[in-house]
């Protein structure tokens, strides 16, 4: 059953902390992407990868930080120097490029107290 | 400065009838669109694309309509049914560059 999961679904952390968004495809995809929702607003990018022991930033990689040491995985470190960490966060694949269909997990909602 | 909006938060459609749901980009050097629909508590499924060369695109009750001049785009459903309430994105990429979103459209469809 192929597919992309996200854990944990809710994610509570103090100001400060780093916190790390778990992404896993079993889809054989070479691309693999993490967005930003906040209310209101569309799907924002935070950072890609397209191949293993690469990545590229988005258009909001200020506070977040990436690695891609597996094609199946692809973590995302919330680090307290991310001013606003509050929010969705969605993380999806596809199977080269980024205009390829985007398989996207379920989200992790991060609330930082 | 937001380059792709979808300016109605939501609508409301009657169950058989159309569903009409809008977008507007300001950048004219998109040239590939795409629709997403998101359920609650789930990610976006991709529905349907459509490249510049192009000003209509048909997949089943599905259909995506362009126009470049007006730098417009719209997804109509038809038949409208239950299953289809859920919240829809546009998005548009330019040089298969990063896809750059639309705030979403909340669809109800009303029985």
């Amino acid at each position: 059953d192929g597919g992309i999961t996200q854990s944990p679904k809710y994610l509570f952390r103090k100001e400060g902390q780093n916190v790390t968004l778990s992404c896993e495809q079993n889809l054989n995809h070479d691309a693999m992407y993490w967005y930003r929702q906040d209310p209101g607003q569309g799907l924002r990018l935070i950072y890609y990868s397209q191949i293993v022991n690469d990545f590229q930033k988005g258009d909001i990689a200020e506070g977040y930080s990436v690695s891609r040491e597996k094609k199946e995985s692809f973590p995302l470190t919330v680090t307290s120097a991310q001013k606003n960490p509050t929010a969705f966060y969605l993380c999806a694949s596809s199977i080269r490029q980024i205009t390829d269909t985007q398989y996207f997990g379920p989200g992790t909602r991060l609330t930082v107290l | 400065d937001q380059q792709v909006k979808q300016n109605s938060p939501s609508l409301s459609v009657q169950e058989g009838r159309i569903s009409i749901l809008n977008c507007d980009y300001t950048n004219s050097m998109f040239d590939y669109f795409l629709w997403y629909k998101k359920y609650p508590a789930e990610g976006p499924t991709f529905l349907i694309s459509i490249s510049s060369i192009k000003d209509k695109n048909e997949d089943g009750r599905f259909t995506v309509f362009l126009n470049k001049s007006a730098k417009h785009l719209s997804l109509h459903i038809v038949p409208s049914q239950p299953g289809d309430s859920a919240v829809y994105f546009c998005a548009a990429s330019e040089s298969n560059y990063q896809l750059i979103w639309g705030a979403g459209t909340k669809l109800i469809i009303k029985p």
